[in-house]
């Protein structure tokens, strides 16, 4: 079955840290996936994607993704973290297999301290 | 460009009431998709429209939700009647189409509507 794991509730950074928040997955075929983060009280924001070629995908905010086949995973890093980075972040796999949906995961909450 | 437009922004109502969502997508996108988003979950796809026509309604609880995107733009969600455990955020997103591209799949979502069932 297709799946997507956020292994992690929380994630707690000081700022000028590097962080990481973890995804695993499981689909047939070529997986694209996808970062979403969410700011309290607001929609979800497309951060990042990865389709084919290069493993690490860079995208909004200083955000980058690195994809490991062996590993089936995409987890989501930043070198520096700020404050403003503080917020729940969702992992996406497309399910070619229904409709093109995309498989969410739980979401991980980032939290950035002083 | 502008982004996805949702409204109202918040709703509160009683249970058995029934409530309306709207949404207009980016121009252009032919996709479009209805979640809802319960505290400190994923979001869940209610509906899929492609153009006016629905593919993938499979978890749409169709006794007492519906939705339509009639002329292929704009969409309603519609709650008739409301329970306590509607309570959530439903999200609408848009794409440019499902299949063909990642790019052309990406979803991007408005600001949501907040319900509340009382």
């Amino acid at each position: 079955a297709q799946s997507v794991a956020q292994p992690e509730d929380q994630v707690n950074v000081a700022e000028g840290n590097p962080l990481t928040v973890k995804c695993t997955y499981s689909v047939s075929g070529n997986p694209y996936l996808f970062w979403y983060v969410q700011y309290p009280n607001r929609g979800l924001q497309f951060l990042l994607k990865y389709i084919t070629g290069d493993n690490l995908v860079k995208g909004s905010y200083g955000f980058e993704a690195e994809f490991n086949k062996s590993q089936t995973s995409f987890h989501l890093k930043k070198p520096s973290a700020l404050v403003s980075d503080s917020a729940l972040y969702f992992c996406a796999v497309r399910d070619m297999l229904s409709n093109y949906q995309l498989i969410w995961g739980a979401g991980t909450k980032l939290i950035i301290k002083p | 460009e502008a982004g996805v437009a949702q409204s109202p922004r918040y709703k509160i109502i009683e249970k058995r009431q029934s409530v309306a969502f709207w949404c207009n997508p980016i121009s252009g996108h032919a996709t479009l998709y209805w979640y809802q988003q319960i505290l400190g979950q994923g979001p869940k796809l209610l509906i899929q429209f492609q153009n006016n026509g629905v593919v993938d309604d499979s978890q749409l609880p169709k006794d007492r939700f519906s939705a339509e995107r009639l002329k292929g733009v704009d969409s309603t969600l519609k709650i008739q009647p409301a329970k306590l455990e509607d309570s959530a955020v439903y999200l609408c997103a848009s794409s440019l189409s499902r299949g063909g591209s990642a790019a052309r799949e990406t979803q991007y979502f408005g600001p949501g509507t907040r319900l509340l069932v009382l």
